[in-house]
C-alpha cells in the first residue's frame, strides 16, 4: 500500500539556522504533496503544496523541493524562529484526488 | 474569511454510546474531508463529501459514518463507541476535489472512557 514518511522524529536547530525537514513516498504515482504545521492543541496548519508537474516551490520563508526519481520531498525554513516550533507533516494524495496520506510528522525544536 | 470550525471542541464519551462531530468548512469550499488522528496511528483518512456525495472512504469500519447538507456543512457520526475511538477528529474543506489545498479546523477531542 501507499506510504508516506520516513521522517526523522525530532529535529533540533539554533534559532536564525536553516532547517530542511525531509519526507519519502512509497507510490510513484502520487501526484500532489502538501506540508503542514501543526502546533499543540491545534488542527494542521497549511505551509506550502506542490503538483509533481514541478521540482522546486516557494513561499514565504519555506522552499519545498521534490525529486521524483527517488521519492523525496524536502521542507526547507529559512532563518528558523522560536514560532517555527511544532510538529510538521508531509501528506501526499494520487489520481487528483482529495484523500491525503500523511507521514509520521517531524518534531521541529529551535533552540534559542 | 473565517475559518474551518468544528462543534463541540471536546466530548466525553462511554463504551457503546454513539457521537455525532460537526464541521463548517471555509465559507464558499464544497469538499470536507474527515481525518482521525492518535498518537499510534498519526493522521488517518476517514472520508470525503463532495455536493452531499461521498467521493471517498478510507479503511474504517462501517462505525463510521459521514453526511454533507448542501449548504457544505457536514457531520461524522461513530456508533457503538470502543476505547480505540478515542482521537482527535479533524475536518478540512477545500475548494474543489482534485488535489487541492485543504484546510483543517481546530478538531473535536473524543474520549471514550
Amino acid at each position: 500500500g501507499e506510504s508516506v514518511g520516513l521522517h526523522l522524529p525530532t529535529l533540533s536547530v539554533q534559532e536564525g539556522d536553516n532547517s530542511i525537514i525531509n519526507c519519502a513516498y512509497s507510490n510513484s504515482a502520487s501526484d500532489y504533496f502538501i506540508w503542514y504545521k501543526q502546533e499543540s492543541g491545534k488542527g494542521p496548519q497549511f505551509i506550502i503544496d506542490i503538483r509533481s508537474n514541478m521540482d522546486k516551490r516557494q513561499g514565504q520563508r519555506v522552499t519545498v523541493l521534490l525529486n521524483k526519481t527517488v521519492k523525496h520531498l524536502s521542507l526547507q525554513i529559512a532563518a528558523t524562529q522560536p514560532g517555527d516550533s511544532a510538529v510538521y507533516f508531509c501528506a501526499g494524495s494520487t489520481g487528483g484526488g482529495n484523500k491525503l496520506t500523511f507521514g509520521t510528522g517531524t518534531q521541529l525544536k529551535v533552540e534559542l | 474569511k473565517a475559518g474551518v470550525t468544528q462543534t463541540p471542541r471536546y466530548l466525553i464519551k462511554t463504551r457503546g454510546q454513539q457521537v455525532t462531530l460537526s464541521c463548517s468548512p471555509i465559507s464558499g469550499h464544497r469538499s470536507v474531508s474527515w481525518y482521525q488522528q492518535t498518537p499510534g496511528q498519526g493522521l488517518q483518512f476517514l472520508f470525503e463529501y463532495f455536493s452531499e456525495t461521498q467521493r471517498n472512504k478510507g479503511n474504517f469500519p462501517g462505525r463510521f459514518s459521514g453526511r454533507q447538507f448542501s449548504n457544505s456543512r457536514s457531520e461524522m457520526n461513530v456508533s457503538t463507541l470502543e476505547l480505540g475511538d478515542s482521537a482527535l477528529y479533524l475536518c478540512a474543506s477545500s475548494l474543489w476535489v482534485r488535489s487541492d489545498t485543504q484546510y483543517f479546523g481546530p478538531g473535536t477531542r473524543l474520549t471514550v472512557l
